[in-house]
């Protein structure tokens, strides 16, 4: 099984600071895939940033970059230089490399960045 | 490039109704998954459709179902429908055997409101 936990159900940033969103997952699979998507009021799931478990380094994407910790089990994402246009949902979800194909989300936190 | 489409956007129908929802996937995707997101919470697995049978399911009971066509496009149908379907209604499309981090392409999904 698999479970997704963001503690954080809201947080608020001023206008281009950065800001960290919390992740903790837990699941028996050897190897593994970590997501984070960011879900604007639109409604849409959009991609921002994936890790592999067994990647050697922290994946970055822009001003997005996952701070990786396999030991702690752990993939926060930071947002450098926040937008006003950042401000929507963020939801962290994975899925195993086998077995099951879908993606375990977890509640989200509500991101609202301040000008 | 589309990306992947879903309709009706918003949708209001009765208890006890039964209702079909589509889904066209992203341009070379192969693969549709649905879920379903009740408001304030992350989006649960429903089931995944790959060369028009179901590959896997989650909790959910049979009266929700689906269909994959020969162009991949997808259906889910929900009989009986209960005030606890309301909820917005993800497609996700994906190709087959495509490296984990590829990831999945979202549509902006379809807001079910049950009256």
């Amino acid at each position: 099984a698999q479970k997704i936990t963001q503690t954080q159900p809201g947080m608020f940033v001023q206008e281009k600071e950065a800001v960290t969103l919390d992740c903790t997952y837990d699941t028996s699979d050897p190897s593994y895939g970590l997501f984070w998507y960011k879900q604007p009021s639109s409604g849409e799931m959009i991609f921002l940033i994936y890790q592999g478990s067994y990647d050697q380094q922290n994946a970055t994407e822009g001003r997005y970059s996952l701070n990786f910790q396999k030991a702690r089990k752990s993939a926060n994402l930071v947002i450098s230089a926040s937008q006003l246009g950042d401000s929507a949902m963020y939801f962290c979800a994975m899925r195993g490399y086998t077995g099951r194909r879908a993606l375990t989300f977890g509640s989200g936190t509500r991101l609202q960045v301040q000008p | 490039d589309a990306g992947v489409t879903q309709s009706p956007t918003h949708l209001i129908k009765t208890r006890g109704q039964q209702v079909t929802l589509r889904c066209s996937p992203k341009s070379g995707h192969d693969t549709v998954s649905w879920y379903q997101q009740a408001l304030g919470q992350g989006p649960q697995f429903i089931f995944q459709y790959y060369e028009e049978e179901e590959r896997q399911r989650g909790n959910f009971p049979d009266r929700f179902s689906g269909h994959q066509f020969p162009n991949y496009s997808s259906e889910l149908n929900v009989n009986a429908l209960l005030l606890g379907d309301s909820a917005l209604y993800l497609c996700a499309t994906s190709l087959q055997g495509a490296t984990l981090g590829n990831g999945y392409t979202f549509g902006s999904g379809t807001r079910l409101t049950v009256v």
